[in-house]
């Protein structure tokens, strides 16, 4: 099984629409959770950390399930300036401080 | 608002020949890193770097790869003899602490190996 799985996608989604990313991972130790995004040839940015009590940032909401070992993030009311790839980052998937990235989710946000 | 910088952002070196990546981290961070991303592949972590020694580093980590923090600004990764699987983009990052600090990246270096 791999560390940090993500439905590469995809998602293809009108303007204003609502969508939601999971991203699996295999070490039930793992630490701390980020979401990042990434525009073609670009680099990683930051979008947020994860918390274990869920956390908000605007039209985006990060999720923790520590029981079924997943994390998500909510988007809601897409924006065109939204399409981009959602990396999820676990720290400590591998067993130690490692970060691991998942592959990504594309998403595609059209008018 | 304060961010990572590396230089060259392209970077195009004959095979077998040695390069040298440089990153200025975030002036407050404390620990540094090196990742690379393949075309069309995932973010692989190099190595971290804490406290003027290597804290973690990959299996990508081998003796052809070495990393230095030459001054109190650079931090700087060394490729020898490189080979045309080298090609990649390489991202340096830092943060303020480990593993529970979000990382920031650089807008890294294009690495092509000819």
């Amino acid at each position: 099984r791999k560390e940090v799985e993500q439905d590469p996608g995809p998602f293809n989604v009108p303007e204003g629409a609502t969508v939601a990313f999971n991203c699996t991972y295999s070490n039930s130790a793992s630490q701390s959770f980020f979401w990042y995004r990434q525009d073609c040839r670009k680099e990683p940015k930051l979008l947020m950390s994860v918390y274990s009590s869920g956390n908000e940032d605007g039209r985006f909401t990060a999720q923790l399930n520590r029981a079924s070992q997943y994390i998500s993030l909510l988007i809601r009311d897409s924006k065109l300036s939204d399409s981009a790839t959602y990396l999820c980052v676990v720290n400590g998937a591998g067993g130690s401080y490692i970060p691991t990235f998942g592959r990504g989710t594309s998403l595609i946000v059209h008018p | 608002e304060p961010e990572v910088t590396q230089t060259p952002s392209h970077q195009v070196t004959q095979m077998g020949q040695e390069v040298i990546l440089r990153c200025v981290p975030i002036s407050n961070h404390l620990y540094f890193y090196w990742y690379r991303q393949i075309l069309g592949q995932k973010v692989e972590f190099l190595v971290s770097f804490y406290n003027n020694e290597i804290s973690e580093k990959s299996e990508i980590f081998d003796d052809q790869f070495s990393v230095e923090r030459p001054d109190g600004s650079n931090f700087t990764l060394k490729i020898r003899s490189t080979k045309l699987e080298d090609s990649a983009m390489y991202f340096c990052a830092s943060s303020q602490g480990t593993s529970d600090q979000p990382q920031h990246f650089g807008d890294g270096t294009r690495l092509s190996i000819l």
